[in-house]
């Protein structure tokens, strides 16, 4: 089975700094998806980005961008120009890519880092 | 498209009354699944359908717990009885298995209390 473990429950940046949060898995497939999801306190959420593990290249939108190591299963979210908005709890998530039937769809999640925003 | 709905957001019951949580996925989604979220626990995910059959429910912590979805565009979670330590947020997400990403659509949640 796939775990994700996110080891910072909490951080902290300044406002318009950049913050950097970790994420790493354990999977044995060599197929799958990684995504970011935000949790604002309305509690809905929100996709930030997603990452195929078949592509090199690191995945952005527009001021999140990925750090994706496959070999070493790591999957760090890069926020940058941090604005208040930005406050919430993130959460790592996997997904296997590899088709096993109604299985294939489910996701993993970390336990989550709560970002906080410091004017 | 209002997305994923659910239904009520906040639901505050007594222990051993019976909880019904309502999901409405998106339509033309075809695989529906039911999270519960907890500070001590994370996201779990309880049970999830594809085509209203249900797939996998072992993530449904015991027996109190049923899951139904009668048709595509409707879903509910029940307890009964409901105890103290049902209390989450139950989220519901959609799906369609069509496309490159599969992303999983999420509703608001419902907040649950049990005294």
């Amino acid at each position: 089975a796939q775990t994700v473990t996110q080891s910072q429950p909490e951080m902290s940046v300044q406002e318009a700094e950049t913050v950097t949060l970790s994420c790493t898995y354990d999977t044995s497939e060599s197929d799958y998806y990684l995504f970011w999801y935000k949790q604002p306190p309305s509690r809905q959420m929100i996709l930030v980005i997603r990452q195929e593990a078949y592509k090199q290249q690191n995945a952005t939108e527009n001021r999140f961008s990925v750090n994706f190591q496959k070999a070493a299963k790591s999957f760090s979210l890069k926020i940058s120009d941090s604005q208040l908005g930005d406050a919430a709890m993130y959460f790592c998530a996997y997904r296997s890519a590899e088709y096993s039937g109604a299985g294939s769809y489910q996701l993993t999640f970390g336990k989550g880092t709560k970002l906080s925003v410091i004017p | 498209d209002a997305g994923v709905i659910q239904s009520p957001r906040h639901e505050v019951t007594e222990m051993g009354q019976e909880v019904t949580l309502r999901c409405k996925p998106i339509s033309g989604h075809n695989s529906l699944f039911w999270y519960r979220q907890t500070m001590m626990r994370g996201l779990e995910l309880l049970i999830y359908f594809n085509n209203n059959v249900p797939i996998d429910d072992s993530g449904m912590p015991e027996d109190r717990f049923s899951a139904k979805m009668p048709n595509a565009s409707f879903s509910t979670l029940k307890i009964q009885p409901s105890e103290p330590r049902d209390s989450a947020v139950y989220f519901c997400a959609s799906i369609s298995r069509f496309g490159t990403y599969n992303e999983q659509f999420f509703g608001p949640g419902t907040r649950l209390t049990v005294l």
